[in-house]
């Protein structure tokens, strides 16, 4: 059975400071891997997605990896500002048949960046 | 561009009642989900639909119904609610294409008392 696990549950750091978040998965047999951002109160919003073949895709000071061997991604946050503090999600698709798909989603780590 | 718009935002029901959440994506995609997100449990499928016209189970999908009204729409119904299904419900819709990132709506925060 597919888990996804993201460490640390909970991220305090200064404004400026370079950050990494965590998502490792049981088992490598993903189609591709999503990172998400959620703000209080607020649905979630697609940051980056990585397909299985990928190694990792950048947007703007967000950049993601993927390790598919070690069950291991990570989202790389440069220069942090308050604006960034969130929880952040990652979530791995499987492919069940040549139409359905499954998501299963980490518990997320919930990063607040202090002035 | 809405995006996925999710009604209402937030309700409060007693138990054995029901009621209907409403939820329409204006991105043309073909597959829709309802999610549900509960403290330390992650986000957990309820029911999904791939396309106009069908739906499936989800993990979660005791005391709930779906209906795929067209390609637009995808409602939620809780027959007869129960405290266990207090819980933030969020619908999610993507392309046909896997990869394709999925969009999610704002959510409805549901209390059942």
């Amino acid at each position: 059975k597919q888990e996804v696990t993201q460490i640390p549950a909970a991220l305090s750091v200064p404004e400026g400071e370079n950050l990494v978040l965590n998502c490792s998965f049981t088992d490598s047999a993903i189609y591709n891997l999503q990172w998400f951002r959620q703000d209080p109160g607020k649905g979630l919003t697609s940051l980056l997605l990585i397909q299985s073949s990928q190694r990792e895709q950048t947007s703007g000071r967000l950049n993601a990896s993927l390790d598919k061997s070690s069950g291991r991604s990570t989202l790389y946050i440069a220069a942090s500002q308050p604006g960034d503090s969130a929880t952040y999600l990652c979530a791995v698709r499987l492919k069940l048949s040549y139409n359905t798909d499954k998501l299963i989603f980490g518990t997320g780590t919930r990063l607040q960046v202090f002035p | 561009n809405a995006g996925v718009t999710q009604t209402p935002k937030f309700q409060v029901l007693k138990t054995g009642q029901s009621m209907t959440l409403q939820c329409a994506q204006d991105m043309n995609h073909n597959s829709m989900y309802w999610y549900r997100q509960d403290p330390g449990m992650g986000l957990r499928l309820i029911y999904y639909s791939a396309s106009e016209g069908t739906t499936d189970k989800g993990e979660v999908p005791n005391g709930y119904n779906v209906s795929r009204l067209n390609k637009r729409e995808f409602s939620l119904r809780l027959e007869s609610a129960a405290p266990s299904q207090t819980s933030v419900y969020f619908c999610a819709s993507t392309r046909k294409s896997f990869n394709s990132p999925l969009h999610f709506g704002n959510g409805t925060r549901l209390t059942v008392t």
